[in-house]
């Protein structure tokens, strides 16, 4: 079974509709992450989380929030979707007990917003 | 703010060449630089990482090397696979931005059997 992940794999969405991208993960790390992925520009970090009570905006968290559920679980929800939030979205974890520096993704969710 | 600037974007070598992706980055305070590879369909997964005490790593085929002074540092991958046909994506990490990773652009890697 997978470490990291997501679900849905796939969504179209319109406008308006409020929408929520779901992350868990059996590995037992502290530290879990959401990334968005664009053509030509990588992944820019939303927001990330170091334990279930930290929560941490990244460089593009405007249109978006978190919830830390659980250790395991790190939800990201779009409370009204616009179109330039058409892209692929990554869930990540991290251990800050071991190497603190590498990050293991999920399989991502590709989200279309119309 | 930081950034990390990855050349080139897209990269076509014959089995058995060589490949070398390049990146460069702005906050001088970075110090762990890993290479992720994203398959089709998969999230990225690491490769390979250096960190800022050391020049030069290497793994099988796959070796990274590190300019400090300049801000560079760049991927080797010998010998190349069609099985290495993927995305590359340089990123760089440092302490004081709270262990938040800056990625590049990503390169997209063609190895024609």
């Amino acid at each position: 079974d997978a470490d990291v992940t997501q679900t849905p794999r796939n969504r179209i969405t319109k406008t308006g509709k409020r929408i929520m991208l779901e992350c868990s993960q059996t590995k037992g790390h502290d530290r879990m992450y959401w990334y968005r992925q664009d053509p030509g520009l990588g992944l820019r970090l939303i927001y990330y989380s170091f334990d279930v009570k930290d929560i941490n905006k990244g460089e593009i968290s405007d249109g978006y929030s978190v919830s830390r559920q659980a250790q395991a679980k790190f939800s990201l929800s779009l409370e009204s979707a616009i179109p330039n939030q058409t892209a692929l979205y990554f869930c990540a974890t991290s251990d800050p007990s071991g190497d603190p520096y590498e990050q293991y993704f999920g399989p991502g969710t590709r989200l279309t917003v119309t | 703010g930081e950034n990390v600037e990855q050349h080139p974007s897209t990269l076509s070598v014959q089995e058995g060449d060589s490949a070398v992706i390049k990146c460069t980055y702005s906050d001088s305070a970075s110090n762990y630089f890993p290479w992720y590879k994203q398959e089709l369909g998969k999230g990225p997964q690491l490769i390979i990482d250096i960190r800022s005490n050391v020049g030069e790593k290497k793994d099988q085929r796959i070796a990274v090397t590190l300019n400090k002074t300049a801000k560079h540092f760049s991927l080797h991958i010998t010998e190349t696979q069609p099985e290495d046909s993927a995305v590359y994506f340089c990123a760089a990490m440092g302490v004081s931005g709270g262990f938040k990773t800056i990625f590049g652009a990503g390169t997209r890697l063609f190895v024609k059997a």
